[in-house]
């Protein structure tokens, strides 16, 4: 049974980096499919924000993707996001994903963690 | 930039067919997905490929794509399925892109 575990601080100060890690467990993070990254704002609808692929190639959303930097740590089987430079807009519940590219969507979800941009 | 669009809410009454519409330009020529989230969860993938349901969605969910729109179907609705639900597609352009989600009340 694949699983996604979020983790990373639940607060960043403006202007800093955002880091959070998503360890998958029940598959290998490098043998196939892709790994994506999806925020949702406080009462707002899902913003895609990047994927990973298996073979380390990224591709993000465009409006993000001057902040964002996703990578991949095989020996521990997770991958990660950074974002760069960041306001009180970036507050959200933070998802990790598996991506199935293409018209498969994103199967299998994390939970969620809450990141919260503040002095 | 690709935009996707969604009606804000849609209500239904139990036991009748709830229709969650998604416009887009061309997304007929587009895969879409649907996804499911009730508060407090993460979301759950109910639709991909336009049509098809993953493993343990019931067969009352049902999705269609043609022209401009595409459409999430819920036959005899339940209470259980109350829930936001937003649409998404892959675009060669600007990768997925979400709709803004429409809230689906069964009252």
């Amino acid at each position: 049974q694949v699983q996604l575990q979020e983790s990373g601080p639940g607060l960043a100060r403006p202007s800093e980096t955002l880091s959070l890690s998503c360890t998958v467990s029940g598959h290998s993070i490098n043998s196939d499919f892709s790994w994506g990254w999806i925020r949702q704002p406080p009462g707002k609808g899902l913003q895609w924000i990047g994927s990973i692929s298996h073979s380390g190639s990224t591709y993000y959303n465009p409006s993000l993707k001057s902040r964002v930097t996703i990578s991949v740590d095989t020996s521990k089987n997770e991958f990660s996001l950074r974002l760069s430079s960041v306001t009180a807009a970036d507050t959200a519940v933070y998802y990790c994903a598996r991506d199935g590219r293409g018209g498969d969507g994103f199967d299998i979800w994390g939970q969620g963690t809450v990141v919260t941009v503040s002095s | 930039s690709y935009d996707l669009t969604q009606p804000p809410s849609v209500s239904v009454s139990p036991g009748q067919t709830a229709s969650i519409s998604c416009s887009g330009d061309k997304l007929g020529d587009k895969y879409v997905c649907w996804y499911q989230q009730k508060p407090g969860q993460s979301p759950v993938l109910v639709i991909y490929q336009d049509l098809k349901r993953p493993s343990g969605i019931p067969e009352r969910f049902s999705g269609s794509n043609s022209g401009d729109t595409a459409t999430l179907t819920i036959s005899r609705t339940q209470a259980m399925d109350e829930a936001d639900y937003y649409c998404q597609a892959w675009d060669s352009s600007t990768a997925w892109v979400f709709g803004g989600g429409t809230k689906l009340t069964v009252l």
